[in-house]
């Protein structure tokens, strides 16, 4: 089976673009959560979605934004993008919202802002 | 969500036991242990949780005391490819699915 896929893999924006990243979960999982990773850290999280709808959000400014579509695919958003929002962007799911099952992630889209 | 504390990093020979220590002395009843590792800025690879009792799978075994404060991960036989950043996370098994990661434990398998 397919695990969970990101595209694109890399990205370069420049400061103040938008950019749009994009998540297929694994065939069957309905929740995906999106994590931010900085260099030299552990990844940070930005927001869970389940059947479609926020259950989650992390401490990231509003310039953050994300939804979950029908086929439970998912989509994170990033307006007026700052230097700083130079990272690794994963994206993880899991089946439900079952309690103790583990969420698998995906390879990342890494997003360059000069 | 319970914070946890590992050792920044670990050497360890290969084919021995590699021992990945977490502290999470604030854990609460119903929040699972969980371990993944990042092998060089790949997404993040699921290895084993728990919740009271010791697991073991086809990877590694976890090791949680009886009080619930620490916890071990064990690879029985560390080989080159083990070497990554391992994490230790702790999380409630209700509510936002979320995981609050830390620096994790930067393990080098040696040969």
């Amino acid at each position: 089976d397919a695990g969970v896929t990101q595209s694109p893999t890399h990205l370069i924006k420049t400061r103040g673009q938008q950019v749009t990243l994009r998540c297929s979960p694994i065939s069957g999982h309905k929740s995906v959560s999106w994590y931010q990773q900085v260099l030299g850290q552990g990844p940070q999280f930005i927001f869970q979605y389940y059947e479609k709808e926020e259950r989650g959000r992390g401490n990231f400014p509003d310039r953050f934004s994300a939804r979950q579509f029908p086929n439970y695919s998912s989509e994170l958003n990033v307006n007026a993008l700052l230097l700083g929002d130079s990272a690794l962007y994963l994206c993880a799911s899991r089946p439900e919202q079952a309690l103790g099952t583990e969420q698998f992630f995906g390879p990342g889209t890494r997003l360059t802002v000069l | 969500d319970a914070k946890t504390t590992q050792p920044p990093s670990m050497d360890c020979a290969e084919g021995r036991a590699a021992n990945l220590p977490c502290n999470h002395s604030t854990i609460s009843g119903n929040e699972y242990v969980y371990w993944y590792r990042q092998i060089h800025s790949q997404g993040p690879q699921y290895i084993i949780h728990g919740l009271k009792n010791n697991e073991t799978n086809e990877m590694a075994s976890l090791i949680i005391t009886e009080d619930r404060k620490s916890s071990t991960l064990i690879l029985p036989h560390a080989t080159l490819r083990d070497t990554a950043v391992y994490y230790c996370i702790v999380r409630v098994a209700s509510g936002t699915y979320k995981y609050i990661f830390g620096t994790g434990t930067r393990l080098k398998v040696l040969a």
